[in-house]
């Protein structure tokens, strides 16, 4: 079946402009979280979304960051007033439920000039 | 809070050996663990997952190890292919739903 997708696979930006990071979970999967991975590094969580329960916001690195999952599915990270250390690739996973196998998309690759 | 390390960034093996790649986790009460292989420029893709009360769970070529005891995590491939050189994550998940990532190591594979 579709895996995690993500819109757009790249985005090039000016400084102080927001963008919208869109996230289509695989169909069934409850949870959706977002993570950032900065060039050569790990990956740095950001914020998780459980069925109808409130999200997890506590890895959202300033308040420029938001987002929000529409009927349970598709969701969008918001990033206001963009800086240049926004700048990284951005992924949506999903799973079934928590703590099971999160299964990641391709990622947008975020460009802050 | 939780800090996953590895202990090698980089790896290089010669095609056919096997390869380990290591992970140390600070936190006792992690109790879920996964580990990744990603890519140049694609997402994260899931290997093979073990939860606390294992400490072994083998998958096709894979295996993954895990000693609760001294808080560390491996990834085994047998027969190393080309095919298998990217960067492996472990990653650890404590109770909840994010999960904490280790920085990576480079596996090489060569011919």
């Amino acid at each position: 079946g579709a895996g995690v997708s993500q819109s757009p696979s790249n985005k090039v930006t000016e400084k102080g402009k927001d963008v919208e990071l869109r996230c289509d979970p695989i169909s069934g999967h409850t949870a959706l979280y977002w993570y950032r991975q900065s060039l050569g590094q790990g990956l740095e969580f950001l914020i998780y979304f459980q069925g109808n329960s409130a999200p997890d916001k506590s890895g959202l690195p300033s308040d420029r960051f938001s987002a929000e999952r529409t009927g349970g599915s598709v969701s969008t990270l918001t990033i206001q007033r963009t800086q240049q250390e926004d700048s990284a690739v951005y992924l949506c996973a999903s799973s079934l439920e928590r703590q099971e196998a999160q299964y990641f998309g391709p990622g947008t690759r975020l460009l802050v000039l | 809070g939780e800090s996953v390390g590895l202990h090698l960034p980089t790896l290089s093996v010669q095609e056919g050996d096997n390869s380990i790649i290591n992970c140390a986790y600070s936190n006792s009460a992690s109790d879920y663990f996964i580990w990744y292989k990603q890519e140049s420029g694609k997402g994260p893709q899931f290997i093979i997952d073990i939860r606390s009360n294992m400490d072994k769970r083998q998958g096709q070529r894979v295996t993954v190890l895990l000693n609760k005891t001294v808080k560390h995590l491996s990834l085994q491939i047998a027969a190393t292919q080309p095919g298998d050189s990217a960067v492996y994550f472990c990653a650890v998940n404590n109770q909840g739903g994010k999960l904490i990532f280790g920085q990576g190591t480079e596996l090489s594979v060569k011919p």
